[in-house]
């Protein structure tokens, strides 16, 4: 157990909709990441957020969005959603965002779109 | 810009034998390297790590050297488990730690 929560574990919603994932870091980390990881793109990096503020954004698409509460949770809102967002959304947490330090990953959020 | 390359699986070996896994790099000046894990319906873990140049990681009977006049980071093992089959994932995070870049992941299997 990586300490990282994630809910809800399965998501199942039509072509068009809004869905928000959620995730709770490590107590005590201040960093979250977002990933997705798709069968035919691999594990692709989509955004880093630091003590609430945005810090560094990778492949996200402009539907796609995040943000991080006071409490340090952070939820990823994906919106008018497409067949291709199907996959497996982690979030990943660490301590303060360092190029050094371990990211522990959440359990992942699978979003299935049909 | 930078990125990770890294060998084609799925990979199946018998209980025992040696394994590497192949895992080569882009990136400007000295980006920090690490292996993951990935188990059936699990997220990842972190395996090993290495920070700087000629720096070994190792965990669990798994090594990894940085090899930068190669860019490589290559993932060993003398004596592979049943207990070892995972995705195994190569990762770069670069100077800023600002950007995360995953290999394609390598799918081991170890038969008994």
């Amino acid at each position: 157990d990586s300490g990282v929560t994630q809910t809800p574990k399965h998501l199942i919603t039509a072509t068009g909709q809004r869905v928000t994932l959620r995730c709770s870091p490590r107590s005590g980390d201040l960093s979250v990441y977002w990933y997705q990881q798709s069968l035919d793109q691999g594990l692709q990096f989509l955004i880093q957020y630091y003590n609430g503020e945005e810090r560094a954004k990778g492949n996200i698409l402009e539907r796609f969005s995040a943000q991080q509460f006071p409490d340090l949770h952070s939820e990823l809102n994906l919106s008018s959603l497409e067949l291709g967002d199907s996959a497996l959304y982690f979030c990943a947490s660490s301590a303060r965002g360092g190029s050094q330090e371990t990211q522990y990953f959440g359990p992942g959020t699978r979003l299935l779109v049909l | 810009g930078n990125s990770v390359t890294q060998m084609e699986g799925p990979v199946t070996l018998s209980e025992e034998a040696f394994l590497t896994i192949n895992c080569t790099y882009t990136a400007t000046g000295y980006p920090s390297l690490f292996w993951y894990v990935q188990y059936p319906g699990e997220g990842l873990q972190l395996l090993l790590k290495a920070t700087k140049a000629d720096d070994k990681g190792s965990n669990k009977g798994f090594e990894a050297t940085y090899r930068k006049e190669t860019t490589s980071f290559h993932l060993e093992k003398g004596s592979v488990q049943v207990s070892d089959s995972a995705v195994y994932f190569c990762a770069l995070s670069d100077l800023t730690g600002n950007q995360f870049y995953f290999g394609t992941g390598t799918s081991l299997t170890v038969i008994p």
